[in-house]
């Protein structure tokens, strides 16, 4: 089955710095390549993903890469606010409502 | 709009009591899922649900049982608690949005505890 693994666990920046989340996955036959935040007590919410046939997209302040070759896959987050301060999911799938999840990365934002 | 709605959100129990999670969601989704959630260790899939009368199992199963009582709603059930089974819980649910793609949508989770 597949295999996502990301890193790093935890991370810390200041605010208006950028972040960078990494992931990389097992399956070559993986295809949706989604990112979730979760904010303290609540339940992980979608915040940006990608598809296998694209390379890049943003939304804002945040982006996504994707190289297939290498099999990884990143989030960036540009001008770190407090509020970006979460857990943050990476997770791949592969024509399949079932997702395979990262471990998580806690992003601590410091004012 | 309500979304994916989880019962109840805190829970004490003793080793080897049993109990049932509730979880029902108001987007006429297909497919249901629960995970829990533990420190270090990311989110595992317990069970899911592809759609109504059907379930399987996940990473995790082990100490657990799943009902799809209808397509809203999926119960969670513990026979008999077990302290590695303190965690919290996420009910999903999800239906495709095109192209092979499926967005989850979570609860807001259950905190168990079991002494």
């Amino acid at each position: 089955g597949e295999n996502v693994e990301q890193h790093p666990s935890t991370l810390s920046v200041q605010e208006g710095d950028s972040a960078v989340i990494k992931c990389t996955y097992s399956d070559s036959a993986s295809n949706y390549f989604p990112w979730y935040k979760q904010e303290l007590g609540k339940g992980p919410q979608l915040i940006i993903d990608i598809r296998s046939n694209v390379g890049e997209k943003k939304d804002q302040r945040i982006a996504v890469t994707l190289n297939k070759t290498a099999k990884h896959f990143s989030l960036h987050i540009t001008e770190t606010q407090p509020e970006d301060s979460a857990v943050y999911f990476c997770a791949a799938s592969s024509w399949s409502y079932q997702l395979t999840f990262g471990k998580g990365t806690k992003l601590s934002v410091i004012p | 709009n309500a979304g994916v709605t989880q019962t109840p959100k805190f829970q004490v129990l003793k080793t080897g009591q049993s109990m049932t999670l509730q979880c029902a969601q108001d987007m006429n989704h297909n497919s249901m899922y629960w995970y829990r959630q533990d420190p270090g260790m990311g989110l595992r899939l317990i069970y899911y649900s592809a759609s109504e009368g059907t379930t399987d199992k996940g990473e995790v199963p082990n100490g657990y049982n799943v009902s799809r009582l209808n397509k809203r709603e999926f119960s969670l059930r513990l026979e008999s608690a077990a302290p590695s089974q303190t965690s919290v819980y996420f009910c999903a649910s999800s239906d495709e949005i095109g192209g092979g793609v499926w967005e989850l949508f979570f609860g807001e989770g259950s905190r168990l505890t079991v002494l």
